[in-house]
């Protein structure tokens, strides 16, 4: 009953440092997402993987990329990290055509000094 | 572009007693589905209560109701008999069921609900 695994759950990063965020669903959900939780904003869109081999960007995709690894895997990549990208980071996947539900993985609190 | 918005930031309730937030949206969609989510201090997302926009009927699921008004653009969440767990950030959010990016959910910023013994 694992769901939707991220990790790492925390992270500090220097500006300017990469890292990449690993997500990993055993649902065998088509769909993947990205979304970024800010304070006052909601969660917001970065990118989302509608099927294994396809990726399109959201509604905050700047500064980052992603890779849909196989079905099950879904990474973001922080190239150069900036303080603007200290954030709550959460990976999600919904199942065939993306109608159901989204199943949410319980987040990455990212920091950048 | 659809948008969701909720107009209260924070909410706060008395024990055993009944909230209503509030949740309106922007479309031109007419089939799509709206979810109101719970975040607790723990941080993990879970699902409340799920509307198919072509059904009606509203929604319920035990203490969770929601008030859904189509042609006013309105998704509102009761609880009843508000319990201590209830306490945490409650969004909402909206997902086109047809067409390119179905899958995204458009969320609200969220009303933080205190819920007082």
């Amino acid at each position: 009953n694992a769901g939707v695994t991220q990790t790492p759950k925390f992270q500090v990063l220097k500006t300017g440092q990469s890292m990449t965020l690993q997500c990993a669903q055993d649902m065998n959900h088509n769909s993947m997402y990205w979304y970024r939780q800010d304070p006052g904003m909601g969660l917001r869109l970065i990118y989302y993987s509608a099927s294994e081999g396809t990726t399109d960007k959201g509604e905050v995709p700047n500064g980052y990329n992603v890779s849909r690894l196989n079905k099950r895997e879904f990474s973001l990549r922080l190239e150069s990290a900036a303080p603007s990208q200290t954030s709550v980071y959460f990976c999600a996947s919904s199942g065939v055509g993306g109608y159901e539900k989204l199943f949410f993985g319980s987040g990455t609190q990212l920091s950048v000094l | 572009a659809q948008t969701v918005t909720q107009s209260q930031p924070e909410m706060s309730v008395q024990e055993a007693e009944t909230v209503t937030l509030s949740c309106t949206y922007d479309t031109s969609e007419s089939d799509y589905y709206l979810f109101w989510y719970k975040q607790p201090p723990s941080r993990q997302m879970i699902l409340v209560i799920r509307q198919e926009a072509y059904k009606q009927q509203n929604a319920t699921e035990n203490r969770f109701s929601v008030n859904f008004q189509k042609a006013a653009k309105s998704f509102s969440l009761k609880i009843s008999d508000s319990q201590l767990g209830d306490a945490a950030m409650y969004f909402c959010a909206y997902r086109r069921r047809y067409g390119g990016s179905q899958g995204n959910l458009i969320f609200g910023k969220g009303t933080k609900l205190s819920v007082k013994p």
